[in-house]
């Protein structure tokens, strides 16, 4: 089974730090993306990659970057935590852009910014 | 514009007893729907994936319909346990290259002794 893994469970980070969120795949997968899940609001699309080096903004990018030096890491950065970051940070994989299954997630990082 | 809508928004039943969760999307043009389970705290698992050919899964005590026409489709849990208790989450792909899923709200059950 492929198998997503998400660095920390959890993390507490002060106002204006910089955060780094790490997630690593073992399958290969072109593939990865990076979530954010509010109550009431559902999964929301912050940033996805094609392939190294590759990147594409999602639905809500701003406040965030990524980066993808090598195939199966991608990392998700705060350059400045904020109060309204504080969420439930979700990564996922994919063989590729033509595979509509094999989809699969991370446990999840719950981020609570002080 | 690409929704995915999912009723009742949180639902509560007795251990044993079974429960639908419904679906309804629009989401053009439609390559399959997927249903999540999401536990507290973790990440969704995937539950069932159907095509825009396939009408019924079934995974355990679980089982997904899909009408296509109606751009509908419900999950059915049989003989409910406490671990059913988590979000389930209705996803929807569409056909073209490179989009990532759609995803609906979900809907919250809770199972009680």
């Amino acid at each position: 089974d492929v198998k997503v893994t998400q660095s920390s469970r959890y993390l507490v980070k002060r106002t204006g730090e910089k955060v780094f969120l790490e997630c690593v795949q073992d399958m290969d997968h072109e593939n990865m993306f990076w979530y954010r899940q509010d109550p009431g609001l559902g999964l929301r699309l912050i940033y996805f990659s094609y392939d190294v080096k590759m990147k594409e903004k999602g639905d809500i990018p701003e406040g965030y970057s990524v980066s993808r030096e090598k195939k199966e890491r991608f990392s998700l950065i705060l350059e400045s935590a904020s109060t309204n970051q504080t969420s439930m940070y979700l990564c996922a994989s994919r063989p590729d852009r033509r595979s509509n299954y094999g989809y699969t997630f991370g446990s999840g990082t719950r981020l609570t910014v002080v | 514009k690409n929704q995915v809508e999912q009723s009742p928004q949180s639902l509560i039943i007795l251990e044993g007893k079974n429960c639908t969760l419904q679906c309804n999307y629009t989401v053009s043009p439609f390559s399959n729907l997927r249903w999540y389970k999401q536990d507290t705290g973790r990440g969704p698992v995937s539950l069932t994936i159907m095509t825009f050919s396939e009408n019924t899964k079934s995974n355990g005590r679980y089982t997904a319909t899909l009408d296509a026409d109606t751009k509908q489709s419900s999950l059915h849990i049989t003989a409910s346990q406490l671990s059913d208790s988590a979000s389930y989450i209705c996803v929807v792909s569409a056909s073209q290259a490179g989009t990532a899923l759609i995803f609906g709200k979900g809907t919250t059950l809770s199972v009680s002794s």
